[in-house]
C-alpha cells in the first residue's frame, strides 16, 4: 500500500519569514495530493491540491509543488503570520479518494 | 455548506464494551470515512464507504467494524473495547465516489478513552 513520509515534524519560523514541509509517498500511482491544515482543538481542512498532471499550484501566500519523477511534493508558506500556526497534514491518494496522511507537522509561527 | 457531524465529542467507556460511534453528513456525499488521530501517528484510515452498504477496510481495520445502511450515515463499532483503541476518532465525507479524488470534510473528532 502507500506510504508517506513527512518531514520535519515540528517547524518554528518568524513572522514574515517562508515555511516549507516536504512529503514523499511510495506508490507511483498516486495522482492526488492534498494538504490538510488543523488548529488547535478543530478538525483539518483543506487549504490547497495537486493532481499529477499538474507541477505547481498557488494560492494567495500558499503553494504546492509535486515531483513526480522524485515522488515528493512540498507544502511553501510565505510570509508566515500567527494564524498559520497549526498541524499540516500532507496526504496522498491513487483513487477511490482513500487518502494516506503523513503524520503532521507542527508549524509554530513566532512574534 | 457541508456539514459533518458525530454523536459525540467524549466518550468514556470500560474495556469489553462494545461501543458505536456515529457520523451523519448532510451533502448527499458518496464515500464516507473513519480515521483514528494519535499523537505523531497522523491520521490512519479505520475504514470507509463509496455507497450504501458497502464497506472497504482501510489501514488498521482490526477491532473495527462499519455500518453504513442510509447513504447519510455511517457508524464505528468497536465490538469489545480495548485500552489501546483509546484515540480521537475523525470521521470524513467526501462527494466522490469510487471514480474520483476530491475534498474530504471532516466531524468535529469524538474522543474515546477505554478504561
Amino acid at each position: 500500500g502507500e506510504n508517506v513520509e513527512q518531514h520535519p515534524s515540528t517547524l518554528s519560523v518568524q513572522e514574515g519569514d517562508s515555511a516549507v514541509i516536504k512529503c514523499t509517498y511510495s506508490d507511483s500511482a498516486s495522482n492526488y495530493f492534498p494538504w490538510y491544515k488543523q488548529e488547535l482543538g478543530k478538525r483539518p481542512q483543506l487549504i490547497i491540491d495537486i493532481r499529477s498532471n499538474v507541477g505547481e499550484k498557488k494560492d494567495q501566500r500558499i503553494a504546492v509543488t509535486l515531483n513526480k519523477t522524485a515522488k515528493h511534493f512540498s507544502l511553501h508558506i510565505t510570509e508566515t503570520q500567527p494564524e498559520d500556526s497549526a498541524v499540516y497534514f500532507c496526504a496522498a491518494s491513487g483513487g477511490g479518494n482513500k487518502l494516506t496522511f503523513g503524520t503532521g507537522t507542527q508549524l509554530k509561527v513566532e512574534l | 455548506d457541508v456539514k459533518v457531524t458525530q454523536s459525540s465529542r467524549y466518550l468514556v467507556k470500560r474495556t469489553g464494551e462494545k461501543v458505536f460511534l456515529e457520523c451523519v453528513q448532510d451533502m448527499d456525499h458518496e464515500n464516507m470515512f473513519w480515521y483514528r488521530q494519535d499523537p505523531g501517528l497522523g491520521l490512519r484510515l479505520i475504514y470507509f464507504s463509496y455507497d450504501v452498504k458497502m464497506k472497504e477496510k482501510g489501514d488498521i481495520p482490526e477491532g473495527y467494524s462499519v455500518s453504513r445502511e442510509k447513504k447519510e450515515r455511517f457508524s464505528l463499532i468497536l465490538e469489545s473495547a480495548s485500552t489501546n483503541q483509546t484515540s480521537m476518532y475523525l470521521c470524513a465525507s467526501s462527494l466522490f465516489g469510487l471514480a474520483g479524488n476530491g475534498e474530504q470534510f471532516f466531524g468535529p473528532g469524538t474522543r474515546l478513552t477505554v478504561l
